[in-house]
C-alpha cells in the first residue's frame, strides 16, 4: 500500500497570505495525485487532479505541482472560506487502488 | 446536473452488517466508476473500494477486503456498499463518489452516517 504523508498537520494563517501544503508518497506515483478540501458537515470537494489540473469552478488561487513522490498545494491570497482540512490522494495499479494522506487542517 | 444521492442514516449492533446505497443521476452511469470513502469521528478520509460502472470490476482496500462488498445495478444507476462484521470502530460517515475519466473523485454523495453500538 502506498502511504501518503502530509505536512504540516495544522496551519494557522491569516487572510491574504499564501500557504503551501506538502504531501509525500512512499513510492513513485507519477502525477496521479489529487487534492481535496473538506469542511465539517459537507462532502469533500475536488480541487486539483493529475497533480496540477484545477477541477471545474475552482479558483485560480489554488494550484498544485509535483511528480514522483513530492507534491504541493499552494493557496494564494487566502480567503476566510478556505478553512477546512485538505487531503492529498493518490491512485495506482489497475484496477485502481487509492489512498489519502492524513490531512492538513487550515485555520484561518 | 450530476447528483449522487445516498441512503439515510443507519444504526447497527456489533457483528451485524450494513448496506449503503448511492443513486446516480445526470450522467451515463456505465461510463464512470464509483468509489466509496469513509470518515470516522476524529479521523481523516479513508478509501474503501471502487467499482467500474462499465463491467462491475471491483477493487478493495486491503484493510476491508475480507468484509466489504461493492456492487452496482446499471438498470437503476445505483451502487451499493455492504460492510459485514461491524464493530464500533466502523462508526463513520460513508461517502460515494463518482470517478471521472481522469480517475478523480469529482462528484460526491451527501454522506450516510452509520453508527455501530450495542
Amino acid at each position: 500500500e502506498i502511504v501518503m504523508t502530509q505536512t504540516p498537520a495544522t496551519l494557522s494563517v491569516s487572510p491574504g497570505e499564501t500557504v503551501t501544503l506538502s504531501c509525500r508518497a512512499s513510492q513513485n506515483v507519477r502525477s496521479d495525485v489529487a487534492w481535496f478540501q473538506h469542511k465539517p458537515g459537507q462532502a469533500p470537494r475536488l480541487l486539483i487532479y493529475h497533480s496540477s489540473m484545477r477541477a471545474s469552478d475552482i479558483p485560480e488561487r489554488f494550484s498544485g505541482s509535483g511528480s514522483g513522490t513530492e507534491f504541493t498545494l499552494t493557496i494564494s491570497s487566502l480567503q476566510s472560506e478556505d478553512f477546512g482540512v485538505y487531503y492529498c490522494q493518490q491512485f495506482n495499479n489497475w484496477p485502481p487502488e487509492y489512498s489519502f494522506g492524513q490531512g492538513t487542517k487550515l485555520d484561518i | 446536473q450530476v447528483q449522487l444521492v445516498q441512503s439515510g442514516a443507519a444504526v447497527r449492533r456489533p457483528g451485524t452488517s450494513v448496506k449503503v446505497s448511492c443513486k446516480s443521476s445526470g450522467y451515463t452511469f456505465t461510463s464512470h466508476s464509483v468509489s466509496w470513502v469513509r470518515q470516522a469521528p476524529g479521523h481523516g478520509l479513508e478509501w474503501m473500494g471502487w467499482i467500474s460502472g462499465y463491467n462491475g470490476q471491483v477493487s478493495y482496500a486491503q484493510k476491508f477486503h475480507d468484509r466489504v462488498t461493492i456492487t452496482s445495478d446499471a438498470s437503476t444507476a445505483t451502487s451499493y456498499l455492504e460492510l459485514r462484521s461491524l464493530t464500533p470502530d466502523d462508526t463513520a460517515v460513508y461517502y460515494c463518489a463518482r470517478v471521472n475519466l481522469t480517475m478523480a473523485f469529482d462528484f460526491w454523495g451527501q454522506g450516510s452516517l452509520v453508527s455501530v453500538s450495542s
